[in-house]
């Protein structure tokens, strides 16, 4: 069936080093794609998101990459801090024109920073 | 903070009995989106509202429904209440139905089922 998924469940990174998330993505009508960060007891945070016609997009520290002949997006984490450490999520919206809500979540992937 | 407050933030009930929660909107939004977020899972869709009416439903029985009011703010309303609806039921904010834009989610609340 088709779905949203993380290929780790868990990474640790070194304070520092740059952090690479994974993500595959199996529908292909699939056109708007965004990462969130949940931290513990907290609500998912936007952190970027990226349209099919984009094969790379860049926020502060963060970069997105879409790979659409392999339905594959991740996001990549410059300099990785401690206050990065939470649950990563890919989700894309499948929903209709206007249904910017109707997002579908992968199981998410718990980023663990070293000091 | 996004803005988006729910009440209440934990809360443990009993299988069968009813359950509302509340969530404000952040200031000039007019559509609410509703999740479950199962322990370990990432959140899935329940419904969304826009200007008081549900403009869409994710895979979920009738026993969940919802409000928006004239203020935007929402209510979640959970009937019959099962082992596994116990979760994280978080709240999201947006301003209008475009196609992309950012979701402001609440802090959720915690509804355990006994």
């Amino acid at each position: 069936g088709e779905s949203v998924g993380l290929h780790l469940p868990t990474l640790s990174v070194q304070e520092g080093d740059n952090s690479i998330i994974n993500c595959a993505y199996s529908n292909s009508a699939s056109d708007y794609f965004i990462w969130y960060k949940q931290e513990s007891g907290k609500g998912p945070q936007f952190i970027i998101d990226i349209r099919s016609n984009m094969d790379k997009r860049q926020g502060q520290r963060v970069t997105v990459l879409l790979n659409k002949t392999v339905k594959h997006l991740s996001l990549q984490i410059a300099a990785t801090q401690p206050g990065d450490s939470a649950v990563y999520f890919c989700a894309e919206n499948r929903g209709p024109t206007g249904a910017n809500s109707k997002l579908t979540f992968g199981k998410g992937i718990t980023l663990s920073v070293r000091p | 903070e996004t803005g988006v407050t729910q009440s209440p933030t934990h809360l443990i009930k009993t299988r069968g009995q009813q359950v509302t929660l509340r969530c404000s909107s952040q200031s000039g939004h007019n559509t609410v989106s509703w999740y479950q977020q199962a322990l370990g899972q990432g959140p899935q869709f329940i419904f969304q509202y826009y200007r008081e009416e549900e403009n869409g439903r994710g895979n979920f029985p009738p026993r969940f429904s919802g409000l928006q009011f004239p203020n935007y703010s929402s209510e979640l309303n959970v009937n019959a209440l099962e082992l596994d609806d116990s979760a994280l039921y978080l709240c999201a904010s947006s301003l209008g139905l475009a196609d992309t834009g950012e979701l402001f989610f609440g802090e959720g609340s915690r509804l355990t089922v006994l």
